[in-house]
């Protein structure tokens, strides 16, 4: 069966750190994989996704990167956070249906 | 511009009764919708889904139904239980098939 990992589960990071948050899917070969943002208030912004090893497509200009290094692997970084950047960040994976999985989320509170 | 609106951000009902969650698009290529459930600090789940061929999809207490017409769907949770109570998010896709989510809707089941 398919699985999907999001860790860490909760991270407090000062304004310009960098950051890693990691995800990986089990069970499944060449899924399309999402990078997903609920901030306070709002609803959930998609951020980046990749239908393959390297291709990332960016929805929203941010301080925010993500990259893809292996087919079932998906990374979002930043090299300096801010205060904006505070979060719910949701990685998701999606194939053939149109239905998504997502993870468990991370919750980033930038102080 | 929000392609995909729900527009009460919270919703009350009484334990047993009827919960109507209602969402509005804009974009009439969308051609499947979507509802997601949602708890604090955990990652959406899959609810209910229905394509834009049928009007109505019930899977056991959940019911969606599409007017295509008035660009609009809903959510019909009968009977609620206190179980129910959660943030509730309608998405809807087509195309390249990335989905697109409402700001969400918290719905507060009363015992």
């Amino acid at each position: 069966s398919q699985t999907i990992h999001q860790w860490p589960a909760t991270l407090v990071q000062p304004v310009g750190s960098p950051l890693s948050l990691e995800c990986t899917v089990e069970g499944t070969s060449n899924p399309n994989l999402y990078w997903y943002r609920q901030a306070a208030g709002r609803g959930l912004q998609l951020l980046f996704y990749s239908v393959g090893i390297g291709q990332i497509s960016s929805e929203v200009p941010q301080n925010l990167s993500a990259s893809r290094p292996q087919d079932r692997q998906f990374i979002l970084s930043s090299k300096k956070l801010l205060l904006s950047d505070s979060g719910f960040y949701l990685c998701a994976w999606r194939k053939e249906n149109y239905g998504y999985t997502f993870g468990s989320g991370t919750r980033l509170t930038v102080v | 511009d929000q392609q995909v609106k729900q527009n009460s951000p919270s919703l009350s009902v009484q334990e047993g009764r009827i919960s109507i969650l209602n969402c509005d698009y804009t974009n009439s290529m969308f051609d499947y919708f979507l509802w997601y459930k949602k708890y604090p600090a955990e990652g959406p789940t899959f609810l209910i889904s229905i394509s834009s061929i049928k009007d109505k999809n019930e899977d056991g207490r959940f019911t969606v139904f599409l007017n295509k017409s008035a660009k609009h769907l809903s959510l019909h949770i009968v009977p609620s239980q206190p179980g129910d109570s959660a943030v509730y998010f309608c998405a809807a896709g087509g195309g390249q098939g990335n989905l697109i989510f409402g700001k969400g809707t918290k719905l507060s089941v009363k015992p």
